[in-house]
């Protein structure tokens, strides 16, 4: 079964607002979340990242929003940007697997000129 | 829900020795799997798309004869690694391609392998 869930296959906004990509995990051992951003014909690009000991982490556009009694995580881009149009992946791991991914089904986004 | 397995989950295996990784969609067919290896700062780059019943197609700078893909059926591709060398040692993950009835694609990931070459 899907342990983490990506429920929207897409997104759109408009630029220089706020996206928020949404994602839920079923699975209380996880401890570390990732997100990725994929470009069509190349790997997923590691974008940000949070421990489970934290409920934010801030890069530049990019927050991550932990929060683990919803089993829940969203990452937001503000202002969002044209170049920011990809399909994002968010992805979940405990450290007892050594690094193995759980990833969820990605939602695409589009943000409009 | 859709759920792709990777076999084995972790290996360790000494220099010139060849190791199979398989990949495997449990509940869907899947016509495109494809096979991605993780480099420092955990980005996925992209190795090759396996096709059911044709041969791989590899990306630039990526060895076809050291990196042997067999896409046997709609649910399973296997990846060798052969004459590993330490430098292969990384995290190997796979993912397939799901496609629903109104044609709209949607890719599983596998949870990854952990290939350490001694």
């Amino acid at each position: 079964d899907q342990q983490v869930k990506q429920n929207s296959p897409s997104l759109s906004v408009q630029e220089g607002r706020i996206s928020i990509l949404n994602c839920d995990y079923t699975n209380s051992m996880f401890d570390y979340f990732l997100w990725y951003k994929k470009y069509p014909a190349e790997g997923p690009t590691f974008l940000i990242s949070i421990s489970s000991i934290k409920d934010k982490n801030e890069d530049g556009r990019f927050t991550v929003f932990l929060n683990k009694s919803a089993k829940h995580l969203s990452l937001h881009i503000v202002p969002s940007q044209p170049g920011d149009s990809a399909v994002y992946f968010c992805a979940a791991s405990w450290s007892n697997t050594g690094n193995q991914f759980y990833f969820g089904t990605g939602t695409s986004l589009t943000v409009i000129p | 829900g859709a759920v792709v397995s990777q076999h084995p989950s972790r290996v360790i295996c000494k220099s010139g020795t060849s190791v199979k990784i398989e990949c495997r969609s449990l509940d869907f067919q899947a016509t495109t799997m494809f096979w991605y290896r993780q480099f420092p700062k955990q980005s996925l780059m992209l190795m090759a798309t396996s096709n059911e019943g044709s041969k791989a197609t590899y990306e630039q700078g990526v060895e076809k004869d050291k990196f042997l893909i067999n896409h046997a059926s709609l649910t399973l591709s296997t990846l060798t690694v052969t004459s590993a060398h330490p430098e292969d040692s990384s995290f190997y993950i796979c993912s397939a391609t799901r496609s629903d009835r109104r044609g709209t694609d949607t890719q599983y990931f596998g949870p990854g392998t952990r290939l350490t070459v001694l």
